[in-house]
């Protein structure tokens, strides 16, 4: 596509359910990234890939979150049994090449968590 | 510990002013980005800087790059409502090779500019 993608756009779910979140990068991008933005803590990194490994973990909150990425393309976040501070938008990124420093954002997902 | 300190947090203009937004750190960057972002939307990358010392301009806005590559301004001449916006500076700390991790951000600059 022409650019990163993410789904849903929005989704609320209750306290200890489980959330699903996708990513799409742009074709070809060998890297991607999730971050988080919330109010508080400003853009936060969670984890990145590079094909499908991801050599830096070291963002992710709790091992309630988890994420992979499959055929080094589509990506997806996990949060098992929510919480209300999961509360954010979750935004992708990707990236084309190792020696490219530029990376270009999706428009996020939109999680609230009641 | 926030890393990339950004400033001012909030700036409310008139149209046609100047301004500067600055993004300082004490880590060095091997390259730092500047992003605009609209409510609802995610941050569209502006201007990425590699170099000590680089000025790189995108019509009315000038973005400079400290010499040892520990800070950045972003300059707006003659703002026009259209800027008004959340902007975000980034960067990449130390990553070596020709490989970039993750991005660390500034808290951001909300700016408002008034007709």
């Amino acid at each position: 596509g022409a650019g990163v993608s993410q789904s849903p756009s929005n989704k609320v779910t209750e306290k200890g359910k489980d959330v699903e979140l996708r990513c799409d990068p742009i074709s070809g991008h060998t890297a991607l990234y999730w971050y988080r933005q919330s109010l508080g803590q400003g853009l936060e990194f969670l984890i990145y890939f590079q094909g499908n490994s991801a050599p830096d973990k070291s963002g992710l909150p709790s091992d309630r979150f988890s994420a992979e990425r499959t055929g080094g393309s589509v990506s997806t976040l996990t949060i098992q049994r929510t919480q209300q501070e999961d509360s954010a938008v979750y935004l992708c990124a990707s990236r084309r090449l190792a020696g490219d420093p530029k990376q270009f954002f999706g428009p996020g997902t939109r999680l609230t968590v009641l | 510990t926030q890393l990339l300190e950004q400033s001012p947090q909030f700036l409310s203009i008139q149209e046609g002013e100047n301004l500067t937004v600055y993004c300082n750190s004490s880590s060095v960057f091997s390259s730092l980005q500047w992003y605009r972002q609209e409510p609802g939307e995610g941050p569209v990358l502006l201007v990425t800087v590699v170099t000590g010392g680089e000025v790189k301009k995108l019509k009315r806005l000038t973005f400079q790059f400290g010499d040892a590559r520990k800070d950045s301004s972003l300059h707006i001449t003659a703002a026009q409502t259209g800027d008004t916006g959340l902007y975000l500076c980034a960067g990449n700390i130390n990553a070596g090779g020709t490989s970039y991790g993750k991005l660390t951000f500034g808290q951001g600059t909300i700016l408002t500019v008034h007709p």
